[in-house]
């Protein structure tokens, strides 16, 4: 399984941008790039994906490298509710559903 | 249109026993996975269910089993219970259809053993 390395933590201030980071060098072909994220006392929740374009959606924009060894998840301007542990994931078409989860980044929100 | 809903809360087993975990999908969804968190850790996947049968396994012993219902709904049972076992545990639910799309996960039951 293709791994992906995360700090272990970053802080922003409130209305601010936030960009996360994520290397994963041994990305295949086939995998796509999932972001998701988990708020205190709940599940996990889809961020937003991406293959090799860049990709933007309500919650959040994704930069993906040319070689597509790193990613940058960008938060355009962080709220008190974006604090939350953020997953990098790469998924392959074939494995199906499954998700492989690493440490994640925990990202703190300064008022 | 419902989330995904688990059942119970939380939980306390002693070692050895045996607990039964449930899951009802989002509507319109007919695959349910099934992950354990460890404290501080990110989750790790136990299992998934497309129709009523195991479609992929991860690393866990077979004492972690499960099932799905005709309704999709799905149930992780945990036998001869260890206190390693102590995790919130995640259930997320997808369509098969949608191929990559995004996975909607419960709020997770804490299960504690001691």
């Amino acid at each position: 399984d293709a791994k992906t390395t995360q700090p272990n933590s970053m802080e922003s201030n409130e209305e601010e941008p936030v960009h996360l980071p994520c290397n994963h060098s041994t990305i295949s072909g086939t995998d796509y790039i999932h972001w998701y994220r988990q708020l205190p006392s709940q599940g996990p929740e889809y961020v937003i994906h991406g293959l090799t374009s860049n990709v933007n959606n309500r919650m959040a924009s994704l930069a993906i490298a040319e070689d597509r060894k790193s990613s940058t998840l960008i938060l355009h301007r962080a709220t008190l509710r974006d604090a939350a542990v953020y997953y990098c994931i790469l998924r392959d078409n074939n494995q199906g559903g499954k998700l492989i989860f690493g440490q994640g980044t925990e990202l703190s929100v300064k008022p | 249109e419902t989330g995904v809903t688990q059942s119970p809360t939380h939980l306390i087993k002693t070692r050895g026993q045996q607990v039964t975990l449930r899951c009802s999908s989002q509507s319109g969804h007919n695959t349910v996975s099934w992950y354990q968190q460890a404290l501080g850790q990110g989750p790790q996947f136990i299992f998934q269910y497309y129709r009523e049968e195991e479609n992929g396994r991860g690393n866990f012993p077979p004492r972690f089993s499960g099932l799905q219902f005709p309704n999709y709904s799905s149930e992780l049972n945990v036998n001869a219970l260890e206190l390693d076992d102590s995790a919130l545990y995640l259930c997320a639910s997808s369509s098969k259809a949608s191929g990559l799309g995004e996975q909607y996960f419960g709020p997770g039951t804490r299960l504690t053993v001691t």
